[in-house]
């Protein structure tokens, strides 16, 4: 049973660009987390979604992020015209159900030129 | 709001234990875990206790939780060079979002 998928590993972007991070969860999980680790801290909190539905998404940014978790596919976190404060690790993580344990992805590290 | 804290570092040597604290405010939380990560890693979940149990034990790790105080603490005994990591502490209630705490970052010297 694999783990959590996320890819790539690792992006670079020039300000300006659009950043899209993958994350496939763990089989027979449909529910997916983001949090984004900024360099010598813990991980915050940015959004939860259940297939096609965001159920909170309270420690998004209000601009330029975005995220889905389509029906089919894996789920999309978006970040239009990057700036060098996004340069972080995106970390996925699924669970089974709400409130059960989390497992994480081995992250998408952002680098913004 | 909810606040999750961790001292920053810890030095231990091979073969001695390892105690990393933490203390939380949610006396909410229904779940506290303990994620390990490891350079350039992402993080694994090494154990979580329930709000209602005092204590868990798994092989060299013994968690304490002291909910009167909000207190929460992971013991590694005969810690291994190859516990050099670091300790995240995380709370999570019907929220669902965990709250982590900064990291403890474990240096284990031989």
């Amino acid at each position: 049973n694999a783990g959590v998928m996320q890819n790539p590993r690792h992006l670079v972007r020039r300000r300006g660009q659009e950043a899209r991070l993958r994350c496939s969860p763990m089989k027979g999980h449909s529910h997916v987390y983001w949090y984004r680790q900024l360099p010598e801290e813990g991980l915050k909190f940015m959004v939860y979604l259940q297939k096609e539905n965001i159920i909170d998404e309270s420690g998004m940014p209000k601009e330029r992020f975005s995220a889905e978790f389509p029906k089919e596919g894996p789920s999309i976190l978006r970040i239009q015209q990057v700036v060098r404060g996004d340069s972080a690790a995106y970390f996925c993580a699924s669970s089974p159900r709400a409130q059960e344990t989390q497992y994480f992805g081995p992250g998408t590290r952002l680098l913004v030129l | 709001g909810e606040d999750v804290e961790q001292s920053l570092f810890l030095s231990v040597r091979e073969g001695d234990s390892s105690v990393i604290n933490c203390t939380y405010t949610d006396s909410s939380s229904t779940y506290l875990y303990w994620y390990k990560q490891e350079p350039g890693a992402g993080l694994q979940l090494l154990t979580y206790i329930f709000s209602n149990m005092d204590m868990k034990q798994d092989q060299r790790l013994t968690v304490l939780l002291n909910k009167k105080d909000k207190h929460l603490s992971l013991r590694i005994a005969d810690t291994q060079t190859g516990d050099s990591a670091i300790y995240f502490c995380a709370e999570g209630t019907g929220r669902r979002a965990l709250t982590f705490g900064s990291g403890t970052r474990l240096q284990v010297q031989p």
